[in-house]
């Protein structure tokens, strides 16, 4: 029981690249989300997925896109990364609310 | 969308002393409020949660109350030990979707 994965851990883009961050879990939740987190603003929703084939918008959802084709994976791509992207991403999925986040991804854009 | 406010950023006390966490939403149907800490370069991990057809929760050295009527919620750490120094972010959410955090609290536990 792997929990939630992601990968990479540790990516640097050039601004104008695209790239995705992947996120898996193995506990069959049907909630998962993404967040990004930066210094001294906590950790702020981009999109999340009540469950398969259904995504929405959180709190920051400009530039970055989701999809939520199985129960398992729920990738998060970068479509034109920007500096302003750099931060730590972490996925999580939730049972009953009670989130469970991945290790994190810390990405810069150069 | 909801709005959750967190203070204090900073918080230093003594081994041994208590420390009081506070934050504020501005959703009056948020329902579900957990609280989560965050040890340096490691993820975030819930510690407890409230949700609000309860006043107040206890699990061992830790508590949570909730005051609805003012939308604010507080965490209590008591005898405190360095090993609860980290980050601590409280959350809100409505019906367990769409959930906003605070922008944490730093506490450090002084030997």
């Amino acid at each position: 029981n792997a929990g939630v994965t992601q990968t990479p851990k540790f990516q640097v883009l050039k601004t104008g690249q695209s790239m995705t961050l992947q996120c898996a879990q193995d506990m069959n939740h049907e909630y998962m989300s993404w967040y990004r987190q930066d210094p001294g603003m906590g950790l702020r929703l981009i999109h999340y997925s009540v469950g398969a084939g259904i995504t929405d918008q959180g709190e920051v959802p400009n530039g970055y896109n989701v999809s939520r084709s199985t129960t398992e994976d729920f990738p998060l791509r970068l479509l034109s990364a920007a500096p302003s992207q750099t931060s730590v991403y972490f996925c999580a999925s939730s049972f009953d609310g009670k989130q469970f986040f991945g290790p994190g991804t810390r990405l810069t854009v150069l | 969308g909801e709005n959750v406010e967190q203070h204090p950023s900073t918080l230093s006390v003594q081994e041994g002393d208590s420390a009081v966490i506070k934050c504020t939403y501005s959703d009056s149907a948020s329902n579900y409020f957990p609280w989560y800490k965050q040890e340096l370069g490691k993820r975030p991990q819930l510690i407890i949660d409230i949700r609000s057809n309860v006043g107040e929760k206890k699990d061992q050295r830790i508590a949570v109350t909730l005051n609805k009527t003012a939308k604010h919620f507080s965490l209590h750490i008591t005898e405190t030990q360095p090993e609860d120094s980290a980050v601590y972010f409280c959350a809100a959410s409505i019906n367990n979707n769409d959930m906003r955090f605070g922008a944490g609290t730093r506490l450090t536990v002084k030997p």
